[in-house]
């Protein structure tokens, strides 16, 4: 069964702190992808990745980075957390694929963080 | 990437048929029409793709006119556990630099 894994479900900072979101997929998959979601607001991109090393601002990148060291993993960064940045955070991926193959996206089961 | 429009929210009873209908005027010829659900909590799941006439699966069909311009996500007879978000997506077949991308969907909720 494919998966995608994010370290954490729930997590509870303190504002200021530097905080890690772990995501791990053992796909092979080439694209990984963080989001947002917010209540009303659906999910919103914040960064994503195409191949190890390389990344690429989303919608939302302001207050966050990512790093991928790994194909396998793609980390989500919030140098100094703060309060607007409790959310419900996804982390996807995707095949980069052919042309038959299907362009499915894989999510974790969310991260939801409470910054105090 | 062709917008999506579809309905914010819907009340359903179980035992009936839910249709949600999502507009995507500007679809591209190697578009293909992708629908997800999520359950409070989760993330989001492929249910359904299709990219014309009629795709059906053990969860859901898909109806998709000949213009492509429209699409209609159909959830035979629901029940509580479909209470969820649906969301309608295009998206090049083929992957590459595709970013999936989700509007705020349509929330379904079912009543006993």
């Amino acid at each position: 069964d494919v998966k995608v894994t994010q370290s954490s479900r729930y997590l509870v900072k303190r504002t200021g702190e530097k905080v890690f979101l772990e995501c791990v997929q053992d796909m092979d998959h080439e694209n990984m992808f963080w989001y947002r979601q917010d209540p009303g607001l659906g999910l919103r991109l914040i960064y994503f990745s195409y191949d190890v090393k390389m990344k690429e601002k989303g919608d939302i990148p302001e207050g966050y980075s990512v790093s991928r060291e790994k194909k396998e993993r793609f980390s989500l960064i919030l140098e100094s957390a703060s309060t607007n940045q409790t959310s419900m955070y996804l982390c996807a991926s995707t095949d980069e694929g052919g042309v038959f193959r299907n362009t499915e996206a894989f999510f974790g089961q969310g991260t939801r963080l409470t910054v105090v | 990437l062709a917008k999506t429009t579809q309905p914010i929210s819907m009340d359903s009873y179980e035992g009936q048929e839910v249709n949600i209908t999502c507009s995507h005027n500007n679809i591209a010829t190697n578009d293909y029409i992708t629908w997800y659900q999520q359950f409070p909590s989760q993330g989001p799941r492929f249910i359904i793709q299709g990219y014309k006439t009629k795709v059906t699966n053990e969860v859901a069909s898909l109806f998709i006119p000949a213009d492509r311009k429209s699409s209609t996500l159909s959830l035979p007879r629901v029940s509580l556990s479909d209470t969820a978000v649906y969301y309608c997506l295009v998206a090049p077949r083929g992957g590459g630099s595709y970013i999936p991308t989700f509007g705020r969907g349509t929330s379904l909720i079912v009543h006993p």
